[in-house]
């Protein structure tokens, strides 16, 4: 089956401005996660969404937010778009089905961020 | 709160030597642990998992032990091949269910030379 999709895959912007990625979970999968990668901070964890509602939250500002939609694709938002959020923005998503199984994270391929 | 320490890198090793990559952790209750790798210009990849102490995980000639009295979770692979060379990420989850959010080390940057 097609793994996880994100689009775009690069983009440029300039400070202040807004972005807005997005993600396309692998079909079935309904709980989807973000995490930023840079090579200062290292892989750092966003936000995990299931059925369309926030379950966890890491430690980033509000400018950060994101959605999830009916058909378990999501969402990130930047705004006021700092230097420092330049970045490579992964999306990963899991099949959970029950609080008693494992199911593995499937990556997709990252949105590189630069913010200019 | 819940970390990983990795072995810094970068790795540089000749083709069909061994390798370990060192990982510890600290973390609450009783985490999952993985091996991801990173290939350029790609995503992450599970490379490997184990749910609970002594449990060991291998895939693809690598393997690591979860040790829970050292903490630890050491990535080796007895003979290395160039297609191996790649950023390797230990993380953690901190619910055996697998699918909270991981915490992840620094990465290992490995190369493999013929």
């Amino acid at each position: 089956k097609a793994g996880v999709t994100q689009t775009p895959r690069y983009l440029i912007k300039t400070r202040g401005q807004q972005v807005t990625l997005s993600c396309s979970p692998i079909s079935g999968h309904r709980s989807v996660s973000w995490y930023q990668q840079t090579p200062g901070q290292g892989l750092q964890f966003l936000f995990e969404y299931f059925s369309e509602t926030q379950r966890n939250k890491g430690n980033f500002p509000g400018r950060f937010s994101g959605r999830q939609f009916s058909n378990s694709r999501s969402e990130m938002n930047v705004s006021t778009l700092e230097l420092g959020d330049s970045a490579l923005y992964l999306c990963a998503s899991s099949g959970r089905l029950s609080t008693s199984s494992y199911n593995e994270q499937f990556f997709g391929p990252g949105t590189r961020l630069t913010v200019l | 709160g819940n970390s990983v320490t990795q072995m810094e890198g970068p790795v540089t090793l000749s083709e069909e030597a061994f390798l370990t990559i060192n990982c510890t952790y600290t973390a609450t209750g009783y985490p999952s642990l993985f091996w991801y790798v990173q290939y350029p210009g790609e995503g992450l990849q599970l490379l490997l998992k184990a749910t609970k102490a002594d449990d060991k995980g291998s895939n693809k000639g690598f393997e690591a032990t979860y040790r829970k009295e050292t903490t630890s979770f050491h990535l080796e692979k007895g003979s290395v091949q160039v297609s191996d060379s790649a950023v390797y990420f230990c993380a953690l989850s901190a619910s055996n269910f697998g699918n909270e959010k991981l915490t992840f080390g620094t990465g290992t940057r490995l190369t493999i030379i013929p």
